[in-house]
């Protein structure tokens, strides 16, 4: 069964360092989503990408963050400089045209900032 | 502030238990209400999306059920195993945006 892959596993940084988060969609699928979950709280919505733009993004996407489709398959998220609080589980989900519905969840990036 | 609450927080049963899981959401704006199932290390996998309101939905032992007009969902599952331990999620989709709002999960532990 086709799956959402995520690369790295877990990544460790040094506060105001740039990170990249990378996955890897359901081929054919078009909508991309990045979510995060903090430790202890609940999984929150950070941005919605279709058609090689932003479709919505929450408060706390703000001008550290980013997200491309640099090849046309791979859907990245990068953090500019970060911070403490950027430490959390990063997830990926991609959505495709048939099943309008359902969203397909990567295993998920570990982002420890120290 | 859009918020969905699911509980219990955590249920430890004995294996060959049924239970059941709620979660709350707005009633207004609704658009589709979205299980998972998470596993430690794992995708969070894809139990159910529904849509309409008195949808019910099963897979094996699992169920779902769904009010729309007061906000809220069942999870139910007959006869649990120790391979149903895991967190479940609900999440609310308000509008076609793809934007999902999730609750805080419920902790399963199924004691063999």
């Amino acid at each position: 069964e086709p799956e959402v892959t995520q690369t790295p596993s877990h990544q460790v940084t040094q506060m105001g360092q740039e990170v990249i988060l990378r996955c890897v969609p359901i081929s054919n699928h078009l909508y991309f989503y990045w979510y995060r979950q903090i430790l202890g709280q609940k999984v929150e919505f950070l941005v919605s990408f279709y058609n090689n733009e932003i479709s919505e993004k929450s408060e706390i996407f703000d001008d550290q963050f980013s997200v491309e489709r640099p090849d046309g398959s791979n859907f990245t998220l990068k953090i500019r400089s970060t911070k403490l609080e950027d430490s959390a589980m990063y997830f990926c989900a991609t959505r495709g045209l048939t099943n309008t519905y359902e969203q397909y969840f990567g295993p998920g990036t570990r982002l420890t900032v120290t | 502030i859009l918020n969905v609450e699911q509980s219990p927080q955590s249920l430890h049963v004995q294996e060959g238990d049924s239970t059941n899981f709620t979660c709350s959401f707005p009633s207004s704006n609704f658009y589709a209400l979205h299980w998972y199932r998470w596993e430690t290390a794992k995708s969070p996998e894809a139990l159910f999306v529904m849509t309409l309101n008195g949808d019910e939905k099963k897979k094996g032992r699992i169920s779902a059920t769904l009010n729309t007009k007061e906000g809220y969902s069942y999870l139910y599952i007959k006869g649990s195993q120790p391979e149903d331990s895991a967190t479940y999620l609900c999440a609310f989709e308000s509008g076609n945006t793809g934007k999902l709002i999730f609750g805080q999960g419920t902790t399963l532990q199924v004691k063999p």
